[in-house]
This record gives C-alpha cells, sequence and structure tokens, in this order.
C-alpha cells in the first residue's frame, strides 16, 4: 500500500518552455501533497505543500508563478515549470499523505528534468 | 529549516547492526523525529517514526533519548542493499512539512 507514482520520469525540454509533472497516490486519498528539488549531491529542499481544492503554500525563496502547482482531486497533483530554463534542470520529488495514515509521507520515484 | 544534524558518512560491515545517530536538540514536545532513506536517483522510503518511546518494525529500531535531544536508527543486520542516504527529519507540528537535512551516507561494506 501506500504507492505514489510520478510521470513522466525523465523529461528533457528547451529553455523557455513549459514541463508538467504528474504526481498520482495510487492505492490511498492524499489530502495533502509536497514538492521538492534535488539538486545534485544535495539532499531534498521543501518547495511547496498543496492541500486539495486550495491553493499551494510556497516555501520562501520558491517562485509561485514559475512553479505551478495544481491539486484538483485525492489522488493527483501537478507541477508545472513555466518558462524552463537551464538552471531549472533537477530532479524534481512529490510526496502525498493520507486522510486516514499517520503523518508520515510517501514518495514518489522522482522525475528528472533536464533543461537545454 | 531542518532541525536535525547528522554526521556525513558512516561505513558499517555487511552482518553487522548499523548505529546512525541523530542529534535534534530543538525539538519541541509534540513534534515527532522521523527516518527515511533515499537509494541514488530515487524517492525516499520510509522506515520508521517516534515521538518519546523507542519503536521497532520490520526494518530497524529507533531509539530516542530521555530527554528527546537525539535518537539513534539501528539496522539490526546491514546488508549490502541498506547502503543508501538516511534522513533524520523533525515533522514540524503546523503543517506537518517535512525539512531534510543533509542526511548521513552509509555504505555497507562486504
Amino acid at each position: 500500500g501506500a504507492v505514489v507514482s510520478q510521470h513522466p520520469s525523465r523529461v528533457i525540454c528547451k529553455s523557455g518552455t513549459s514541463v508538467k509533472i504528474e504526481c498520482r497516490s495510487l492505492d490511498f486519498q492524499a489530502t495533502t501533497m509536497f514538492w521538492y528539488r534535488q539538486f545534485p549531491k544535495q539532499s531534498l529542499m521543501l518547495m511547496a505543500t498543496s492541500n486539495e481544492g486550495s491553493k499551494a503554500t510556497y516555501e520562501q525563496g520558491v517562485e509561485k508563478d514559475k512553479f505551478l502547482i495544481n491539486h484538483a482531486s485525492l489522488t493527483l497533483s501537478t507541477l508545472t515549470v513555466t518558462s524552463a530554463h537551464p538552471e531549472d534542470s533537477s530532479f524534481y520529488i512529490c510526496s502525498a499523505r493520507g486522510t486516514v495514515q499517520g503523518y508520515e509521507q510517501y514518495f514518489g520515484p522522482g522525475t528528472r528534468l533536464t533543461v537545454t | 529549516d531542518a532541525k536535525t544534524t547528522q554526521p556525513p558518512s558512516m561505513d558499517c560491515a555487511e552482518g553487522r547492526a548499523a548505529n546512525l545517530p541523530c542529534n535534534h536538540s530543538t525539538i519541541s514536545g509534540n513534534e515527532y523525529v522521523y527516518w527515511y532513506r533515499q537509494i541514488h536517483s530515487q524517492g525516499p522510503q520510509y522506515i520508521i517514526h517516534g515521538l518519546k518511546n523507542n519503536e521497532t518494525n520490520e526494518m530497524a529500531s529507533l531509539i530516542i533519548t530521555e530527554d528527546r535531544k537525539s535518537s539513534t536508527l539501528i539496522l539490526p543486520h546491514a546488508t549490502l542493499r541498506d547502503t543508501a542516504v538516511y534522513y533524520c527529519i523533525v515533522r514540524v507540528d503546523t503543517g506537518n512539512q517535512f525539512y531534510f537535512g543533509t542526511g548521513t551516507s552509509l555504505t555497507v561494506i562486504p
């Protein structure tokens, strides 16, 4: 149980284009989803918290107009990187917390974004 | 911001117990300690969590000091597949966010 998927697993896009990453909880309903970014050899950095049906809360220093988050259902959240630039190249990981579980987060496998 | 500090790296012989320490001296009374691990280029995997009491599950044991300022994750019989970065995290009580520290890179040696 408690499986989280992400799609795509890898994406390469050109500078200036937008990329959408999907995060799905497969066997539970996720009231809260989190988005993280991880640069090579670094730890995970929390970008934003999203609750189903409401606007995401972004961490300090994360541009909400650049990283659009939508959590329209209890099983799906999306992160759109708008007008991507090479410095946005990173490993993006989502996690989900369920309605009936404890507060542990279950993480997706991550999406490797490369902006050329 | 992360409220934990961990040694950057550790080695452990295969078959022996791996003891990974974590310092969380500023933890509040209602904040839980969580442990996750991340194998290269994968999402973190949940291991265990606790508040005050020691905890054990099929993966590991968690020992929390009485003053709650530090904890130790114990992998009783380390295998090569346990090689990973281990993160100790204090869950923020309001909002439930996880702020990851730098973690401990554990290498299990044959």
